[in-house]
């Protein structure tokens, strides 16, 4: 299976919005409403942060949303603040029970 | 609390054998389906596996098939990883990763171990 693609680096300024696509195939993020989100701060695990497209976890701001529009999926974290800067991946079903993950985009809040 | 707890990273060499262990604590292990991802050193994260939550099916991906073996004891609240034949591609932070009903999200990550095959 290949990596979902996304940019590698992304920035906002504090207070605005920033959006990250993750871009699959028919084959997985086009195929199924099972994109995932997570947040990884350096040297920590991951955190889930959105499901299903666009559902939040208990206890995740209302400040990241997530989307999907044909074989792409995208979150965006709205009223951006120094915490939000970290790592973010995407993932999604791909079919016969794998799951394949994006490569990763940098958020730098300047 | 909700946690997972790897154990058993270190350093191998290439082909050799390396057991990982993950333990679960604070929720009902045996009803939840468990990930293992990985982590290249300053790369993205990589799925690995996946056991159901009663150990009937397991999946992997293609570059560790056939030489990793997942497993669960539901008894023990502990999940597996055997990997066998290791690869210095292998070295990266595993993690462990609870997955969610209905879906292949993962909602609890444990800290991770680290092995490093050189």
């Amino acid at each position: 299976q290949s990596a979902l693609t996304q940019p590698p680096s992304a920035s906002g300024s504090p207070g605005q919005s920033v959006t990250i696509s993750c871009t699959g195939t028919s084959s997985d993020v086009g195929g199924y409403n099972d994109v995932s989100w997570y947040q990884q701060h350096p040297g920590k695990a991951p955190k889930f942060i959105i499901y299903g497209v666009n559902k939040r976890p208990s206890g995740v701001p209302d400040r990241f949303s997530g989307s999907k529009s044909g074989n792409t999926a995208s979150l965006t974290v709205s009223g951006l603040q120094a915490a939000d800067e970290a790592d973010y991946y995407c993932s999604s079903y791909a079919g016969s029970n794998n799951v394949v993950f994006g490569g990763g985009t940098k958020l730098t809040v300047l | 609390q909700v946690q997972l707890v790897e154990s058993g990273g270190g350093v191998v060499q290439p082909g050799r054998s390396l057991r990982l262990s993950c333990a679960a604590s604070g929720f009902t292990f045996s009803r939840h389906g468990i990930h293992w991802v990985r982590q290249a050193p300053g790369k993205g994260l990589e799925w690995v596996a996946v056991i159901w939550y009663d150990g009937s099916k397991k999946f992997y991906a293609d570059s560790v098939k056939g030489r990793f073996t997942i497993s669960r004891d539901n008894s023990k609240n502990t999940l597996y990883l055997q990997m066998d034949s290791l690869r210095v591609e292998d070295t990266a932070v595993y993690y462990c990763a609870r997955g969610i009903e209905g879906g292949y999200g993962m909602d609890v990550w444990g800290q991770g171990t680290t092995v490093i095959v050189s």
